[in-house]
């Protein structure tokens, strides 16, 4: 796997306040996404890195920023959490395009 | 447009019973890849499988096999002789980076119970 570390794990924060999730991999692959799971919806992509500082959307990034200023790193970061991004967010590396992506573990996020 | 559908939701099966799972893919792209990926109740994403468009060979590990059929745009999963452990969460997926995107396109899953 890609030693991919995910932190926090949990979380629980209030509406409107700014929320970041990081994401930590140790084989430095140029690929990096941010899913989130939510039931019958599968695992949507929210952002996506090809190389460092070179990101693009996914199909529901509305609301979700991200940076990536190390190839190790990559940051989601909530502006102003709403209840609607309560959510288990997972992140995501892979060596090229063409090969498979490994996952962290997930983090849980829960905005009341 | 590309797309992944996973349309069975929920299967349940008896211990020993064979079960496939499907998956129909959408794309435009003449090179493209299929994953599928397992969800066990843990919640962790493991990786099971990568084909590309140019492999229509099947391939079996051990109780697992993968039916690729490009002429249905079909990348089903079977499982021989389900045990307990096997349930899980299965997601196909499918990227085309000769499209100039490097995304991952997931299906909605396909959520299996193995009934001991």
């Amino acid at each position: 796997d890609a030693g991919i570390t995910q932190s926090p794990r949990h979380k629980v924060t209030e509406t409107g306040t700014p929320v970041t999730l990081r994401c930590h991999q140790t084989e430095n692959h140029r690929y990096m996404y941010w899913y989130r799971q939510d039931p019958g919806h599968g695992l949507r992509l929210i952002h996506y890195s090809y190389g460092v500082k070179d990101t693009d959307k996914g199909e529901v990034s509305d609301g979700y920023s991200v940076s990536r200023s190390k190839t190790e790193d990559f940051l989601l970061t909530l502006e102003s959490a709403t209840s609607s991004q309560t959510s288990v967010y997972f992140c995501a590396a892979a060596r090229d395009s063409n090969t498979e992506a490994f996952f962290g573990q997930g983090t849980r996020l829960t905005v009341v | 447009a590309q797309k992944v559908t996973q349309a069975q939701t929920e299967i349940s099966v008896v211990e020993k019973e064979d079960v496939t799972l499907d998956c129909v893919y959408e794309t435009r792209d003449t090179t493209y890849y299929l994953f599928w990926y397992k969800q066990p109740p843990s919640g962790e994403l493991v990786f099971l499988i990568r084909r590309n468009s140019f492999d229509e060979q099947n391939e079996i590990s051990g109780r697992y096999s993968w039916n690729f059929q490009k002429s249905t745009s079909s990348f089903n999963f079977t499982i021989t002789a389900s045990q307990v452990v096997d349930s899980a969460v299965y997601f196909c997926a499918l990227s085309n980076p000769d499209s100039g995107t490097y995304k991952y396109i997931f299906g909605t899953g396909t959520r299996l119970k193995v009934l001991a």
